[in-house]
């Protein structure tokens, strides 16, 4: 474990599906951050999150919402995805996110759209 | 944000030394080199940062020219289970994110 858990580890998923992603720190981090993997590609930032404020979105499609109640969780929620969607996503949290320094990394969530 | 590139891919064997060379001409002042390791299906992991010179950690060690345009990773007698995509990074000490490239894949063989 690495201080930061996501759920589920794996999700398969329809389009016409709502589901949600979830991720957890008790780093103590301020910030938290969606990534997007795609096979043999490089991480993607999705979003960027600073004290339960949303401070980036990569031009994101909207069928991604993301939610932070608190600085201990962050969500993804998911709504009519497409099958290119299909990917690992990954959280992150760093003490500030001001900084490139100091990022943890969750285990991700392997999520498949059938 | 400055632009790193490091080989696609690398082979080795057991017991050998490792050194994965990245470039970085366009690094700022203010910027640290930052290496992550990540293992399929797994989230990266923080290896080794350093600034200047050379650091040397449990798992690896940098090394940084003056100029600091190039570093150098250096993965001393690998396993196999240190078969892995590894990526160098420069990161703002401020105001800044982390943003990912190719990284090179290290296939480690026995």
């Amino acid at each position: 474990e690495t201080g930061v858990t996501q759920t589920p580890r794996h999700l398969v998923m329809g389009m016409t599906n709502k589901k949600s992603l979830k991720c957890e720190q008790h780093l103590g981090h301020n910030a938290m951050y969606w990534y997007k993997q795609s096979a043999k590609k490089p991480l993607e930032l999705m979003f960027v999150y600073s004290l339960e404020e949303r401070v980036e979105n990569n031009s994101v499609p909207s069928r991604f919402s993301p939610e932070c109640p608190n600085s201990s969780h962050l969500f993804l929620h998911l709504h009519t995805l497409q099958p290119e969607d299909s990917a690992l996503y990954l959280c992150a949290s760093s003490q500030d996110s001001g900084t490139g320094l100091g990022y943890t990394f969750g285990s991700g969530t392997r999520l498949t759209v059938v | 944000l400055a632009k790193t590139t490091q080989p696609i891919s690398m082979d080795s064997y057991e017991g050998q030394e490792v050194n994965i060379t990245c470039s970085h001409n366009n690094i700022a002042t203010n910027d640290y080199i930052t290496w992550y390791q990540q293992f399929p299906s797994q989230g990266p992991r923080f290896i080794i940062q350093g600034y200047k010179t050379k650091v040397t950690n449990e798992v690896a060690s940098l090394f940084i020219p003056a100029d600091r345009k190039s570093s150098t990773l250096s993965l001393p007698r690998v396993s196999l289970s240190d078969t892995a995509v590894y990526y160098c990074l420069v990161v703002p000490n401020q105001g800044g994110k982390l943003i990912f490239g190719q990284g090179t894949e290290l296939s480690v063989k026995p």
